[in-house]
């Protein structure tokens, strides 16, 4: 069974582009989530989904940052303009309803220069 | 809102011999999870172990045990046996109902031959 699937792995852009990465959870689960995880600040929770619907966003850290599901097997992030303190893994995530854990993605490694 | 406190930024272990790492949580739910994530080099996060607040008994997964202690709010893990490969960081995690799931710092765990 495939895991949390992220593309791409790295990603290495100017300021001022935008970005788009891209996210497939486990077949079957209910929940996603974005992480952001940065030396200063650690893991932070952006936004999570509920079947499809973005349930808590509070952590996105401005409007330049959007997030989508459209269907149950992919969600994308999206930063427009990216900034160089953007700079940051980004993991995908994602859980089914019975509380068993958090599964997550490799990682995007993203590099804002 | 919830905080996980993991007071050990780095540890130390010769291999074969026990570490216990430890963590600290606020939260003013009753009914909540809690977990240890992984993540070495290759920066993929791996559940480790989990526990459920309403359960008394420690969770156990090979080599890897907790010490939950409610009342205290403490939630460490024990590493026996330890192999190199268990040299990672270990990240607490605190999730409560809703799945609003909320990391600790982080304890760089190094395993000496």
């Amino acid at each position: 069974d495939a895991g949390v699937i992220q593309s791409p792995r790295h990603e290495v852009t100017e300021m001022g582009q935008e970005v788009t990465l891209r996210c497939k959870p486990i077949s079957g689960h209910d929940y996603l989530f974005w992480y952001r995880q940065t030396m200063m600040r650690g893991l932070e929770l952006l936004i999570y989904f509920n079947n499809n619907v973005p349930i808590d966003d509070s952590g996105m850290p401005e409007d330049r940052f959007s997030a989508k599901m459209p269907n149950a097997s992919f969600s994308t992030l999206k930063i427009q303009p990216s900034e160089p303190r953007d700079s940051a893994v980004y993991f995908c995530a994602s859980s089914p309803l019975d509380y068993g854990g958090v599964y997550f993605g490799p990682g995007t490694r993203l590099t804002v220069t | 809102a919830q905080t996980v406190t993991q007071s050990q930024p780095e540890m130390s272990v010769q291999e074969a011999e026990t570490v216990t790492l430890s963590c600290t949580y606020d939260t003013s739910e009753n009914n909540y999870y809690l977990f240890w994530y992984k993540q070495p080099p290759s920066r993929q996060m791996i559940l480790v172990i989990r526990q459920e607040a309403y359960k008394q008994q420690n969770a156990t997964e090979n080599r890897f045990s907790v010490n939950f202690q409610k009342a205290a709010k403490s939630f460490s893990l024990k590493i026996s046996d330890s192999q190199l490969g268990d040299t990672a960081m270990y990240f607490c995690a605190f999730m409560k109902q809703g799945y609003d799931m909320r990391f600790g710092a982080g304890t760089r765990l190094t395993v000496k031959p």
